[in-house]
C-alpha cells in the first residue's frame, strides 16, 4: 500500500492562478480530509469527505473547492490563489469502523502564494 | 464544541532526559485520543492512541494515560533521544468519528 499520496510537494503561485492539489489513497478509506497548517500552528480542516458524492466544509473553507468523484480521489481546487493560502496542504484519511478511527496523513504539499 | 489544548513549546531537553507534554481536551461524549508526530519536511504520524477512560496507549518508549477524571492525555516518555526531535500533537475524534480536533503541536528539540 503506497497510503495516502499529495502532488506536488512543492508549487508556487502567483495570486489569481488556480491549481489543483492532487490526494489519493489505496486503503479504501471512506474518510478523506483537507488541512492547511500554517507555521508554527496546529491544523485547520479545510473540507472533508464521508464518501463518493459527499462533501462537507471544515473551518476554513473559503476560496477553496473539493469534490470526491471515487473513493480513493479528493482533489483540493485554489481558484483565485491570495498571498493569505501560503501554507502547507496535508491529505488525511481513515476508515470509519470499530477500532480503526486513526487518520493516516499524506506527506503535504507546500504552497506559496505570491 | 470539542477542542484540544496542548502545551506551548518549544521544549529542550538534554538526551536521557525525562519528557512531558501536557494536553488537556474538552468533549461531549466519549471521545478517542491520540498523540501525533511530525518530523521535519513530513506529514503527520500516528505515535499511540487510546479509545476509552483508563487506556493507556504506548509506543517507542512514549506513553499517555487517557484520564476523563481530569480530561487529560498528556504524553510521556522516561529518557529522550535526539531522534525524538519532532512536533507532538495532542488530538481526538468525536462520537461520530468523523472530526478530529488537533492541538497546536509542541516542538521538541534534544540536545546530545
Amino acid at each position: 500500500n503506497a497510503g495516502v499520496t499529495q502532488t506536488p510537494k512543492f508549487r508556487i503561485l502567483k495570486i489569481g492562478q488556480s491549481m489543483t492539489l492532487q490526494c489519493t489513497q489505496d486503503m479504501n478509506h471512506n474518510y478523506m480530509y483537507w488541512y492547511r497548517q500554517d507555521p508554527g500552528m496546529g491544523l485547520k480542516l479545510i473540507y472533508y469527505s464521508v464518501g463518493a458524492g459527499i462533501t462537507d466544509k471544515g473551518e476554513v473553507p473559503n476560496g477553496y473547492n473539493v469534490s470526491r468523484s471515487t473513493t480513493e480521489d479528493f482533489p483540493l481546487r485554489l481558484e483565485l490563489a491570495a498571498p493569505s493560502q501560503t501554507s502547507v496542504y496535508f491529505c488525511a484519511s481513515n476508515l470509519l469502523a470499530p477500532g480503526y478511527n486513526e487518520q493516516f496523513f499524506g506527506p503535504g504539499t507546500r504552497l506559496t502564494v505570491l | 464544541g470539542d477542542s484540544v489544548t496542548q502545551m506551548e513549546g518549544p521544549v529542550t531537553l538534554s538526551e536521557e532526559a525525562f519528557l512531558t507534554i501536557n494536553c488537556t481536551y474538552t468533549a461531549t461524549g466519549y471521545p478517542s485520543l491520540f498523540w501525533y508526530v511530525q518530523y521535519p519536511g513530513e506529514g503527520l504520524q500516528l505515535l499511540l492512541k487510546a479509545t476509552k477512560a483508563d487506556d493507556k496507549g504506548s509506543n517507542k518508549g512514549f506513553e499517555a494515560t487517557y484520564r476523563k477524571e481530569t480530561t487529560s492525555f498528556h504524553l510521556e516518555k522516561g529518557s529522550v533521544q535526539v531522534s525524538d526531535s519532532a512536533v507532538y500533537f495532542c488530538a481526538l475524534s468525536d462520537n461520530t468519528g468523523n472530526q478530529f480536533y488537533f492541538g497546536t503541536g509542541t516542538s521538541l528539540t534534544v540536545i546530545p
